[in-house]
């Protein structure tokens, strides 16, 4: 598994985007970079996960650099009940996951 | 598709007992996994399974844990002699291949 560095957290205002980033220098070339996020009390709930290409869903963006080294998750319009903890985990597309502490996103009114 | 299930969601239990957890994954999903999650931390891996047969266990998974999936579609896990330690939450998660885990809302595990 690659390993991933995320800041321990971050704020954003209701409404406006929130820009997760990630780092993960040691990635392969065919481990895929996931996002998933964990709302107090609750399992891990899948958001996006990429390999070379930016993708879109109707959660979130994920962009991925050209060099693939950090990726940054996107929430186009945060609300309240997006404050979470983000992990980014990058990994075999059949591997176990990986978590770190996560990224704790904090959307203020 | 009604998602991952767990049962119980919370157990309490003596320091010494046994304890068993149950996950129903997603229909058809036939990979299933198990992590445990300690206060402040990320999901740890335990071990998993392709259809029912457990392809991979962490060192985490001590001789007093063991996993079944007997016929592929459920789960369990059960804790022997439990420990202080071993309160935490277990979470369950499935997969298709290639695809990505689902997760359970877990079993939170509190030993007295």
């Amino acid at each position: 598994d690659a390993k991933t560095t995320q800041p321990p957290s971050m704020d954003c205002a209701e409404g406006r985007a929130a820009n997760l980033p990630c780092n993960h220098s040691t990635i392969s070339g065919n481990e895929y970079v996931y996002w998933y996020r964990q709302i107090h009390s609750q399992g891990p709930q899948y958001i996006i996960h990429g390999l070379k290409n930016n993708e879109t869903n109707e959660m979130a963006s994920l962009i991925i650099t050209e060099d693939r080294k950090s990726s940054t998750l996107i929430l186009p319009h945060a609300t309240l009940r997006d404050t979470a903890v983000y992990y980014c985990i990058g990994t075999g597309a059949n591997s176990k996951l990986t978590f770190g502490k996560g990224i704790t996103l904090s959307v203020r009114p | 598709d009604t998602g991952v299930s767990q049962d119980p969601r919370h157990k309490i239990t003596k320091r010494g007992q046994n304890v068993t957890f149950r996950c129903d994954p997603i229909s058809e999903h036939n990979r299933l996994y198990w992590y445990r999650q300690t206060l402040g931390q990320g999901p740890e891996f335990l071990t998993y399974f392709q259809n029912e047969a457990q392809l991979e266990k962490s060192r985490l998974l001590s001789d007093r844990f063991s996993a079944e999936r007997p016929k592929g579609s459920f789960s369990t896990l059960e804790i022997q002699r439990t420990e202080q330690g071993d309160s935490a939450m277990y979470l369950c998660a499935s997969n298709i291949p290639d695809g990505p885990q689902h997760f359970g809302d877990g079993t939170r595990l509190s030993i007295l």
